[in-house]
């Protein structure tokens, strides 16, 4: 089965700095990498994704990149505000398989006022 | 709408108990799922309903039964807790069709089993 590594498994930065973490997987036939983001007492929610036909995409302040030779990718979040603390998670997923996401063990960002 | 809900939001239960975890969604999706998350595990996919009357096994189900009573709503149930089952639990749902893979999650349960 497909196998996810995220690193740093936490990360703390100065408000307005930048900020990214990192995902490796293990199966060629992944297609599909979407990130959550976790809230203290909630459940994970949707903040970016990314298709392994395209190589990066932006919303705003966060953006993704993919390569799909390396079999990695990454969440870069720009000017870092408070409310970006939380846990965020990638995950890794076939289309056409896609009831099931292997997640990363998950990476507690702290962003200081 | 209220999205995915699940009840009950904290539970303490000895070895041995049984109980079951409540999960609807009022979004009309397909596909529902259960994960459990442990410290620096991540979430790790128990069971999953494709559809209305399919269930099928995740990475974790040892010691989990799951009902998908309707297109609504998914249980999980444990017939004999242990201490290794002490974990966050996390229903989800997806439309999973239409090139639409989101997950949307519920707050979850936490479990703890002595």
């Amino acid at each position: 089965g497909e196998n996810v590594e995220q690193h740093p498994s936490t990360l703390s930065v100065q408000e307005g700095d930048s900020a990214v973490i990192k995902c490796t997987y293990s199966d060629s036939a992944s297609n599909y990498f979407p990130w959550y983001k976790q809230e203290l007492g909630k459940g994970p929610q949707l903040i970016i994704d990314i298709r392994s036909n395209v190589g990066e995409k932006k919303d705003q302040r966060i953006a993704v990149t993919l390569n799909k030779t390396a079999k990695h990718f990454s969440l870069h979040i720009t000017e870092t505000q408070p409310e970006d603390s939380a846990v965020y998670f990638c995950a890794a997923s076939t289309e056409g398989n896609f009831n099931k996401f292997y997640f990363g063990s998950g990476t507690k960002l702290n962003v200081k006022p | 709408n209220a999205g995915v809900t699940q009840t009950p939001k904290f539970q303490v239960l000895k070895t041995g108990q049984s109980m079951t975890l409540q999960c609807a969604q009022d979004m009309n999706h397909n596909s529902m799922y259960w994960y459990r998350q442990d410290p620096g595990m991540g979430l790790r996919l128990i069971y999953y309903s494709a559809s209305e009357g399919t269930t099928d096994k995740g990475e974790v189900p040892n010691g989990y039964n799951v009902s998908r009573l309707n297109k609504r709503e998914f249980s999980l149930r444990l017939e004999s807790a242990a201490p290794s089952q002490t974990s966050v639990y996390f229903c989800a749902s997806s439309v999973s069709s239409g090139g639409s893979y989101e997950q949307y999650f519920g707050p979850g349960t936490r479990l703890t089993v002595t």
